[in-house]
């Protein structure tokens, strides 16, 4: 299965611009994409195939990279952003990365 | 308004077993492919398989990791998904979510709420 690895948590002041990393074991072209879980709710889709801004889903963010290392860009952030932000590949398999946690100071 | 709801979910005995339900509406349902997703508190998602639209014969694919003792069905006259669980083990304690999928890329672009599943005795 193809791994992908992200920070655990990063805390950001609101107006900053925040980077969030997934890194996967081997390439996955750019099949790959973002969603975001606030707590007691269901996962959001933001991003899809890597740059693509999903339906309804604010400018602030965005997608780059392909084949291991990929990003998702914040910017500026704000109060609501306070969440897990998990990628997910769909080129070997589908797996998700662990997640990463924005806290808002 | 796309809407996926989960039910069925509960508390099960090791080796029982449990189906869960999600009704969708707001889309054309035998167009989409549909996903069943499962989260344990506080980890990451793990796709359990996909049950494919009417232009792809409705067939399924399951991960690995469930392949054998769970099974996705649809009844498309009343726009229902379902996941049949059996011979549960305490790691299948989790949240479950159904998703559409987008079958071009393979993302998830809606979720249900999710019903919650504990296997314990």
């Amino acid at each position: 299965d193809t791994v992908l690895t992200q920070s655990p948590a990063l805390a950001v002041s609101p107006g900053e611009r925040v980077s969030i990393s997934c890194r996967a074991s081997e390439g996955v072209n750019s099949y790959m994409h973002w969603y975001q879980q606030k707590p007691g709710q269901q996962p959001k889709l933001l991003i899809y195939k890597a740059s693509n801004l999903a339906s309804g889903v604010p400018a602030r963010f965005s997608g780059s990279g392909s084949g291991t290392d990929f990003t998702l860009t914040i910017d500026p952030v704000e109060a609501d952003d306070t969440a897990t932000y998990f990628c997910q590949q769909s080129w070997n398999e589908l797996t998700f990365g662990s997640g990463t946690k924005l806290e808002i100071k | 308004e796309v809407k996926l709801l989960e039910s069925g979910g509960g508390l099960v005995q090791p080796g029982g077993s449990l189906r869960l339900s999600c009704a969708a509406s707001g889309f054309t349902f035998t167009d989409f492919y549909m996903s069943w997703i499962r989260q344990p508190p506080g980890k990451a998602p793990e796709w359990l398989g996909v049950i494919r639209n009417k232009a792809n014969g409705y067939t399924t694919e399951y991960n690995p990791s469930v392949k054998g003792r769970f099974t996705i069905s649809r009844d498309n006259t009343q726009n229902i998904l379902y996941l049949q669980m059996n011979t549960l083990r305490a790691e299948d304690t989790a949240i479950y979510y159904c998703a559409r999928t987008y079958y071009r890329y393979w993302y998830f672009d809606f979720w249900g709420p999710g019903t919650m599943v504990t296997v314990s005795s």
